[in-house]
């Protein structure tokens, strides 16, 4: 049973454009939200993470908007660029668990 | 080392040969998790350590997937018996406190394929 589902499964966007990313959970216990961004090759790097007690996190071009009663939360990137073309997972962890539970991926594709 | 190195990098074993994946965590890192990413999915979690301790295996998909981390600080996932199945990247993550509700710090991974 997916803890945390994603969704779209892949998106294409303009440079400049702002590619819109969800995902939501069941489980009230999770505690801690990241979001990773993952190149061809290499391991997920952690690109910002949010707790339940806010609604709203930014860093640079990258918000998290968080929903506690939705049970959902989603990734937005501002003036998208080529480089930010890469799979990014959402994740969700609970504080008494070992490990995160991550959704199953976003191909962002950002066209110059 | 500046992040979580491991080694090798790409393996390819035949059907039933055993393998071993080495990790090497950020030094002074307590906790170490184990992931299995299948090809187009995000990681599956397999194990983790906090120090020299498994404190929960319990993703590790049968009895032929070990991993130890004797002294503290490398680990090494072993897969006895290997499956077409097992064939996955396999990611090792470390933090710097225990617990996952902090930022974790993944290698390359190690792309297993059995053939």
């Amino acid at each position: 049973q997916q803890q945390v589902k994603q969704s779209p499964q892949s998106l294409i966007v303009q440079k400049g454009g702002i590619p819109i990313i969800n995902c939501a959970y069941e489980n009230t216990a999770f505690d801690y939200f990241p979001w990773y961004q993952q190149f061809p090759g290499k391991g997920p790097a952690l690109l910002i993470a949010i707790r339940p007690d806010v609604s709203e996190k930014k860093e640079g071009r990258f918000t998290i908007s968080f929903n506690k009663s939705a049970k959902q939360f989603s990734l937005h990137i501002m003036d998208s660029q080529p480089g930010d073309s890469a799979t990014y997972f959402c994740a969700a962890s609970k504080a008494t668990g070992n490990q995160f539970y991550f959704g199953t991926g976003t191909s962002l594709t950002v066209i110059p | 080392g500046a992040g979580v190195s491991q080694s090798p990098r790409y393996k390819v074993a035949k059907r039933g040969q055993d393998v071993a994946l080495r990790c090497d965590p950020i030094s002074g890192h307590v906790s170490l998790f184990w992931y299995q990413q299948a090809l187009g999915q995000g990681p599956e979690f397999l194990t983790y350590f906090q120090n020299e301790a498994q404190l929960d295996k319990s993703g590790l998909p049968s009895d032929r997937f070990f991993a130890e981390r004797p002294e503290g600080s490398v680990s090494t996932l072993k897969i006895q018996r290997t499956q077409q199945e097992d064939s996955a990247v396999y990611l090792c993550a470390s933090s710097l406190d225990t617990g996952v509700s902090v930022e974790a710090f993944f290698g390359q991974g190690t792309r297993l394929t059995v053939v």
